[in-house]
């Protein structure tokens, strides 16, 4: 059964670097999405991403964050600059065109 | 804006116990409502979905419908095993699936049966 794909599965970096968190959503799937956990709280949703563009965006995904599907099977997130707050779970997601999102098992991201 | 709220957890219950995990939503359209699990070490999966009022989901003994009157979509089960044991996330979808929206998201419920 196809599934959703991150790696690392766990990235440690030291406060001020940059991330790139890596994805290779369901081959055929067309939009695709970025959501975090910070433990212990809510999953909160991120980014969503259609034809090549970003289609929607929450306040948390500012100047600092970005979205690049570079070679049509990738999709990735960078943070350019990160904070200790940044540290969470981060959750890759892919939807074909009905209403049931396949989620990734996550990269856990530790800012030192 | 979009909430869920579900009961906090650690939920523990003995094998074969019936299961309730309460879930309610503020949405300003009409949303879809889904349950997703995470076992251990494992991505979110889909458990059950509804669409409209009325409906109930169903998937794998795990049952939940989608009351409008109360906004609520309660999680249940008549008798759990030890393999349930996981994260239970309670979420929504205001848009039906139509366009690129993200998922609204309670902060999850972890579920432990005991032997």
């Amino acid at each position: 059964e196809p599934e959703v794909t991150q790696t690392p599965s766990h990235q440690v970096t030291q406060m001020g670097q940059e991330v790139i968190l890596r994805c290779v959503p369901i081959s055929n799937h067309l939009y695709f999405y970025w959501y975090r956990q910070i433990l212990g709280q809510k999953v909160e949703f991120l980014v969503s991403f259609y034809n090549n563009e970003i289609s929607e965006k929450s306040e948390i995904f500012d100047d600092q964050f970005s979205v690049e599907r570079p070679d049509g099977s990738n999709f990735t997130l960078k943070i350019r600059s990160t904070k200790l707050e940044d540290s969470a779970m981060y959750f890759c997601a892919s939807r074909l065109s009905g209403d049931t999102q396949y989620f990734g098992p996550g990269t856990r991201l530790t800012v030192l | 804006g979009n909430s869920v709220t579900q009961m906090e957890g650690p939920v523990t219950l003995s094998e074969e116990a019936f299961l309730t995990i309460n879930c309610t939503y503020t949405a300003t359209g009409y949303p879809s409502l889904f349950w997703y699990v995470q076992y251990p070490g494992e991505g979110l999966q889909l458990l059950l979905k509804a669409t409209k009022a009325d409906d109930k989901g169903s998937n794998k003994g795990f049952e939940a419908t989608y009351r409008k009157e109360t906004t609520s979509f309660h999680l249940e089960k008549g008798s759990v095993q030890v393999s349930d044991s996981a994260v239970y996330f309670c979420a929504l979808s205001d848009n039906g699936g139509g366009g690129a929206d993200g998922l609204t998201f309670g902060k999850g419920t972890h579920l432990i049966i005991q032997p």
